[in-house]
């Protein structure tokens, strides 16, 4: 089975770092990704990791460890527009060539406070 | 370039009904998968097409179906619908099988009752 944790909700002041922590324990893995949802609104892109390490894009880093099965998004400078939830997605072949799926854990809701 | 398109945004349904859901993926997109969101299970997988196939299925009732067309639009079908179908049903587009980025569209909210 695939299994993908994240904290539920966490709490941050404005103009502070956030660390929200992904772990999982998948069927095979091919690729860890971010995505972003405000509420009532489609997630959005914003990171993906194939290899081990740290990919950076503005405010946004995201960090991966295979062998531990263990993902970060770290959040800089936080913005009152960045309280939203935010998914960890695993993709893990399917039975078939070249054959994929996102599995995705509940999300983490982040509120950016004053 | 337009975004990934589905409609309606806001469906209303009596249990035992069936309904059907439409997903236009951006242009050149060949890759359409559909999801359903619930607050207590967040993002479950339903199915993803690809050239007019279904590749991957997820662990659903077979009450759920899904159509690719020659053009990438898919629709997805809920037969015989349950007070549990209420849901979020999102659906995501990508170049390829791949999913090495997959844009979501705004999500068709479905209400039974």
């Amino acid at each position: 089975g695939q299994n993908i944790d994240q904290p539920t909700e966490m709490t941050a002041t404005e103009g502070a770092i956030v660390q929200i922590n992904c772990t999982y324990q998948t069927s095979g893995f091919n690729g860890l990704f971010w995505y972003q949802q405000h509420a009532g609104e489609a997630p959005t892109f914003l990171s993906y990791n194939v290899l081990d390490g740290l990919e950076e894009k503005g405010r946004f880093s995201s960090f991966l460890s295979r062998s531990k099965g263990y993902s970060y998004l770290l959040l800089k400078e936080l913005q009152m527009k960045d309280s939203a939830s935010y998914l960890c997605a695993v993709r893990v072949p399917y039975s078939g060539a070249g054959s994929y799926q996102l599995t995705f854990g509940k999300g983490t809701k982040l509120s950016v406070i004053p | 370039k337009a975004g990934v398109t589905q409609t309606p945004r806001y469906l209303i349904k009596t249990r035992g009904q069936q309904v059907t859901l439409s997903c236009s993926p951006i242009s050149g997109h060949r890759s359409v998968s559909w999801y359903q969101q619930t607050p207590g299970q967040g993002l479950q997988f339903l199915f993803e097409y690809f050239s007019e196939t279904q590749r991957n299925k997820g662990n659903f009732p077979g009450r759920f179906s899904g159509r690719q067309f020659s053009n990438s639009r898919s629709e997805m079908n809920v037969s015989t619908l349950e007070l549990g179908d209420s849901a979020l049903y999102l659906c995501a587009s990508s170049l390829d099988q791949g999913l090495t980025e997959a844009f979501f569209g705004q999500g068709t909210r479905l209400t039974v009752v």
